[in-house]
């Protein structure tokens, strides 16, 4: 079976700099790999997704992604946070070819403060 | 984008009494829907998994007699939440997808359900 790990619950960054929030996975077969964001009290939006190609991906809001196989590891990136970054941000794996069971990493929150 | 909507985004309840949740895909029709649940600063934690036309798949844990779900067409599946006690209480998040199309799986916005 799958398994998603982020080892930071929460991560506090100054506006405008740079962010890097973490994620590895472990997986037997071959996996499609996605970022979503949660606001408070709101559903999941996809903030990008790797299936196959380029491994670095670029999603909505100014975020990117990048695909390292050796390291079994999908890391987000942002080159400057706005305060309006501020959220809960995870990490999920599906396997290739099956019906989109996603599972879950434990979230990092994202706290940007001024 | 494909949108999913809930009904309703919140409710509250008496123990004992049983709560329905809709899904619905406004704008595609979605062969799968799964359903979520997520307790305060936790991560999502899969129920079920629904097919149209089919009984639903529960994860190892998830009783099935408690938790109804029914997905009788492409664009609307609910999940009947029985004998509701405080327990229960928790934001309840569907998705819908495509079967056998990983990338198209879109969430609702949530439901907050909350047993006196």
């Amino acid at each position: 079976a799958q398994s998603v790990t982020q080892l930071d619950s929460q991560v506090p960054v100054f506006e405008e700099a740079p962010v890097e929030l973490r994620c590895n996975y472990s997986s037997s077969v071959s996996v499609y790999l996605f970022w979503y964001v949660q606001y408070p009290n709101q559903g999941l939006q996809l903030l990008l997704k790797y299936l196959s190609g380029s491994t670095l991906v670029k999603g909505i809001n100014g975020f990117e992604a990048e695909f390292n196989k050796s390291q079994t590891s999908f890391h987000l990136r942002k080159p400057s946070v706005h305060i309006s970054d501020t959220a809960e941000y995870f990490c999920a794996v599906t396997l290739t070819g099956t019906a989109s069971k996603l599972t879950f990493g434990t979230g990092t929150r994202l706290q940007v403060t001024l | 984008g494909a949108v999913v909507s809930q009904h309703p985004s919140w409710v509250i309840c008496k123990s004992g009494t049983s709560v329905k949740i809709e899904c619905r895909s406004l704008d595609f029709q979605a062969t799968t829907m799964f359903w979520y649940r997520q307790f305060p600063k936790q991560s999502l934690m899969l129920m079920a998994t629904s097919n149209e036309g089919s009984k639903a798949t529960y994860e190892q844990g998830v009783e099935k007699d408690k938790f109804l779900i029914n997905h009788a067409s492409l664009t609307l599946s609910t999940l009947t939440v029985t004998s509701a006690h405080p327990e229960d209480s928790s934001f309840y998040i569907c998705s819908a997808g495509i079967s056998g199309r990983p990338d198209t799986q879109y969430f609702g916005p949530g439901t907050r359900l909350t047993v006196l």
